[in-house]
């Protein structure tokens, strides 16, 4: 089945050290977004990249960062995590954009030691 | 600026009763909507979407009508179970690529 495929499901990192998420689809989506969710909480939007073109929010830490080397994956940087930044992470996908509704992967949940 | 309001959590219902979420809009122009459920420790799922106005999505039992007249687009179910238990989210894109999602409402359906 086609999908959005998030690895690792649940990542412990400590704090400072640098941690990078995964996410790769086989949609062929052109649109590839990154959300962060607090327990409790909406999703909310990092950054995303329609097809090679990066946009970031404009609350969006400098401390994130992300890559999408080809159109199947992306990846979240954490250059420096902190306790605040233990949380979900969201990859989703939608194909030239949200009309038709997004994609989701599962989910990483980030543990900050 | 574009927003979402859903009703607040818990909802704590029996199971086969009836079900209805609200979730109001504002926005500029003609944005689509969705509604999309989280299961604990899972990512997002697509439940249903309207696209213009008077449109009705559905979906497993689970219905929402895009009322423009009263920027509303409410969830609701007939008989909930058990395995509906999760947290529902309403949001809008109102085509910048961008979803602008609800609070999220916790339904806790028991036995």
């Amino acid at each position: 089945d086609a999908m959005v495929i998030q690895n690792p499901r649940y990542q412990v990192t400590q704090f400072g050290k640098p941690v990078t998420l995964s996410c790769s689809q086989t949609l062929n989506h052109n649109v590839m977004y990154w959300y962060q969710q607090k327990s409790s909480q909406a999703p909310k939007l990092l950054f995303h990249y329609y097809d090679k073109d990066f946009n970031n929010e404009a609350d969006t830490p400098d401390n994130f960062q992300s890559r999408r080397p080809n159109t199947s994956f992306c990846f979240l940087d954490i250059r420096s995590p902190g306790l605040g930044d233990a949380a979900m992470y969201l990859c989703a996908t939608s194909l030239r954009g949200g009309n038709y509704g997004y994609t989701f992967g599962s989910g990483t949940r980030l543990t900050v030691v | 600026g574009n927003s979402v309001t859903q009703m607040e959590g818990p909802v704590t219902l029996s199971e086969e009763a009836f079900l209805t979420i609200n979730c109001t809009y504002t926005a500029t122009g003609y944005p689509s909507l969705f509604w999309y459920v989280q299961y604990p420790g899972e990512g997002l799922q697509l439940l249903l979407k309207a696209t213009k106005a008077d449109d009705k999505g559905s979906n497993k039992g689970f219905e929402a009508t895009y009322r423009k007249e009263t920027t509303s687009f409410h969830l609701e179910k007939g008989s909930v179970q058990v395995s509906d238990s999760a947290v529902y989210f309403c949001a809008l894109d109102s085509g910048t690529y961008k979803y602008i999602f609800g609070t999220g409402t916790r339904l806790k359906v028991l036995a």
